[in-house]
């Protein structure tokens, strides 16, 4: 099993519409969860940090369940800004590197 | 704000060339680190740095060395240039030792072997 999954897609979705993005981790004992953004021929940029509680951040909500090992992001009222790939990234712990998904394509349609 | 900084933007090499790919921080951070982007295969790790003078290998890091004799810089050599090298480098830094997850990118080497 891939330490962290997700469905490459690409998820093709109108304006207006909600999307959902799943990953799940094998390791257990992580630590930190984040979500980062991807535009097209651009580094990676922190999204946000995904918190247990589960967190928001205007459109953007993300969620951990840590027993089924999976996090979420949502994203309401969807923008074509919003087309990018997304990055699931978990930290498994002490000093060890980041551990980064392969992405998941977004394409928010007109 | 310079933040994480690259050169070169663009190269082409031929089979056997050596090269060496610059990467800077001016935020005093102590974690770098290496990544290559390929298509449909992610970044991956090459290697990586948590402090002047500490280096380790990541997931892929054969063909490449580096070394890390100041906080600010973090160089990226390619010993012998091979077609399987071709791909984007980003170098990344973070203000701790890995345990944030939020790394700063540099904009990217893109970098093609003949």
């Amino acid at each position: 099993r891939k330490e962290v999954e997700q469905d490459p897609g690409p998820f093709n979705v109108p304006e207006g519409a909600t999307v959902a993005f799943n990953c799940t981790y094998s390791n257990s004992a992580s630590q930190s969860f984040f979500w980062y953004r991807q535009d097209c021929r651009k580094e990676p940029k922190l999204l946000m940090s995904v918190y247990s509680s589960g967190n928001e951040d205007g459109r953007f909500t993300a969620q951990l369940n840590r027993a089924s090992q999976y996090i979420s992001l949502l994203i309401r009222d969807s923008k074509l800004s919003d087309s990018a790939t997304y990055l699931c990234v978990v930290f498994p712990s002490g000093n060890t590197p980041l551990v980064f998904g392969k992405g998941t394509r977004l394409s928010v349609i007109a | 704000n310079a933040g994480v900084t690259q050169t070169p933007k663009f190269q082409v090499l031929k089979t056997g060339q050596s090269m060496t790919l610059q990467c800077a921080q001016d935020m005093n951070h102590e974690y770098m680190s290496w990544y290559r982007q390929d298509p449909g295969m992610g970044l991956r790790l090459i290697h990586y740095s948590v402090g002047a003078g500490i280096t380790d290998q990541g997931e892929v890091p054969n063909g490449y060395n580096v070394s890390r004799s100041t906080t600010e810089d973090f160089p990226l050599r390619l010993l012998s240039a091979a077609p399987s090298q071709t791909s984007v480098y980003f170098c990344a830094s973070n203000p701790r030792t890995g345990n944030t997850g939020e790394l700063f990118f540099g904009e990217g080497s893109r970098l093609t072997v003949l």
